[in-house]
């Protein structure tokens, strides 16, 4: 069974720092491209970074490039989201995710995020 | 920036069919957008219904289906039920490795 667990959330300060982590079993993590997505209270779902299966490349919404930095450990089956200089907009529950690439003449296409975690709040405020 | 489109909101009868649309503020949605669909109910993880367009996810009644409708991407109801009632979220691929999730549709079912 595919299991996503995030952790790392909490209360950080604006223009802190915060490191979430997202354990994944069940699969074999070094095959699979990574996500996080996250959701501000009372708000829709965002897309935050993409990462290659082999961390070669990743991909950024505008809004957190420069800032928040994407990573995995595929020795450790662990993904992980770097954030820094966070904002009060920043405050969202971040949701691991599991995304289907697909490989074709063009490179990898996205297809879809079939697995997710159960998310970690991430509270920045003073 | 290419944003992408959802209705807010949608009211279902019980057993009616409701259809939910996903576009994009610049262009068309076709089948090279992969778009995919997630059901969201309140303090829960997003469950994908719908990808590729139009392929099930394991577990999904065939009661939802997906596709092309003009230029946007659709899911359909059929025969809504009253655990139905969830947000439902549309995702597109906007190419170098970006993607977009639409702002979400609150569907009820009264």
């Amino acid at each position: 069974e595919v299991q996503l667990v995030e952790s790392g959330g909490g209360l950080v300060q604006p223009g802190g720092s915060l490191r979430l982590s997202c354990g994944a079993s069940g699969f074999t993590f070094s095959s699979h491209w990574m996500s996080w997505v996250r959701q501000a209270p009372g708000r829709g779902l965002e897309w935050v970074a993409n990462i290659k299966e082999d961390g070669s490349e990743k991909y950024y919404v505008d809004s957190v490039k420069g800032r928040f930095t994407i990573s995995r450990d595929n020795a450790k089956n662990s993904l992980y989201l770097q954030m820094n200089s966070l904002r009060a907009e920043d405050t969202a529950v971040y949701y691991c995710a599991r995304a289907e690439f697909l490989s074709g003449y063009f490179g990898s296409v996205f297809e879809s995020f079939d697995y997710w975690g159960q998310g970690t709040l991430v509270t920045v405020s003073s | 920036q290419t944003v992408v489109t959802q209705e807010p909101s949608f009211s279902v009868s019980p057993g009616g069919t409701v259809t939910v649309t996903c576009g994009l503020s610049s262009g068309s949605v076709s089948t090279r957008n992969f778009p995919s669909w997630y059901q969201q109910t309140p303090g829960q993880a997003p469950r994908r219904l719908i990808h590729s367009t139009k392929t099930r996810s394991s577990g999904v009644p065939d009661r939802f289906s997906g596709s092309i409708l003009g230029n946007k991407a659709a899911l359909t109801i059929t025969g809504a039920q009253a655990d139905d009632e969830s947000d439902y979220y549309c995702v597109l691929y906007l190419g170098s490795g970006i993607v977009g999730f639409g702002g979400g549709t609150k569907l009820t079912v009264l």
